[in-house]
């Protein structure tokens, strides 16, 4: 079975620095890959996605993730964060049913908190 | 109204009462899913439906009976729930339930049980 793994439940940075969330996955076929962000009381949101096309993906609000199949990660990142950033966001990555139709499997999430 | 919303947003009820909560999509999907949300755990699965027809249930306990009457609605119905089912529930839709397609979610129901 599918897994995701998210290294840290917390990452804080200052506003302008780095964004940087680790997701790791785990996969017996050549994944399709997903980062969804979560702000206060609200649904997921879908950031960007990987379908096996080109593994440098560029995302929603100057996001951006690469996919390195030798290391099995999805690293999520952002040159300079902003306040408006702050929320939890989630790796996933799509798996099979017997059925033929496929899930989500979801990483135990990242908060980001923003400091000014 | 767009996208997919969901009612109530909050809901409080005891072990024994029946309450229904509902989703929403105007988004001309084929496929509607419910997620369990709990604190320090990754989003749960619970059901799957693919054109009205349920396609998968992951496990879930009777408590909890899903309803897709059409397209664009989905129920999920509540009873004798446990104090640990108390979580946020969110309604999701994608065009179809295959690995490459979008899922976009509702703002989710937090449910309380007493």
């Amino acid at each position: 079975a599918q897994s995701v793994t998210q290294l840290g439940s917390h990452v804080s940075v200052s506003e302008g620095a780095l964004v940087l969330l680790r997701c790791n996955y785990s996969s017996s076929v050549p994944p399709y890959l997903f980062w969804y962000v979560q702000y206060p009381n609200q649904g997921l949101q879908l950031l960007l996605k990987y379908t096996s096309a080109a593994t440098l993906v560029k995302g929603i609000n100057g996001f951006e993730a690469e996919f390195k199949k030798s290391e099995t990660s999805f690293h999520l990142t952002k040159p300079s964060a902003h306040m408006s950033d702050a929320a939890e966001y989630f790796c996933a990555v799509s798996e099979a049913w017997n059925t033929g139709f496929q899930k989500l499997v979801f990483g135990t999430g990242t908060r980001l908190l923003v400091s000014p | 109204e767009t996208g997919v919303t969901q009612t109530p947003r909050h809901l409080v009820m005891g072990m024994t009462n029946k309450k229904s909560l509902k989703c929403e999509q105007h988004l001309g999907h084929n496929a509607m899913y419910w997620y369990k949300q709990s604190a320090k755990k990754p989003l749960e699965l619970m059901f799957v439906y693919s054109l009205e027809e349920r396609v998968e249930n992951n496990s879930v306990p009777s408590r909890f009976s899903p309803e897709c009457p059409n397209s664009s609605h989905l129920f999920l119905h509540l009873h004798t729930l446990q104090p640990e089912d108390s979580a946020l529930y969110l309604c999701a839709s994608s065009q179809n339930p295959v690995g490459t397609d979008t899922q976009y979610f509702g703002p989710g129901t937090r449910l309380t049980v007493l």
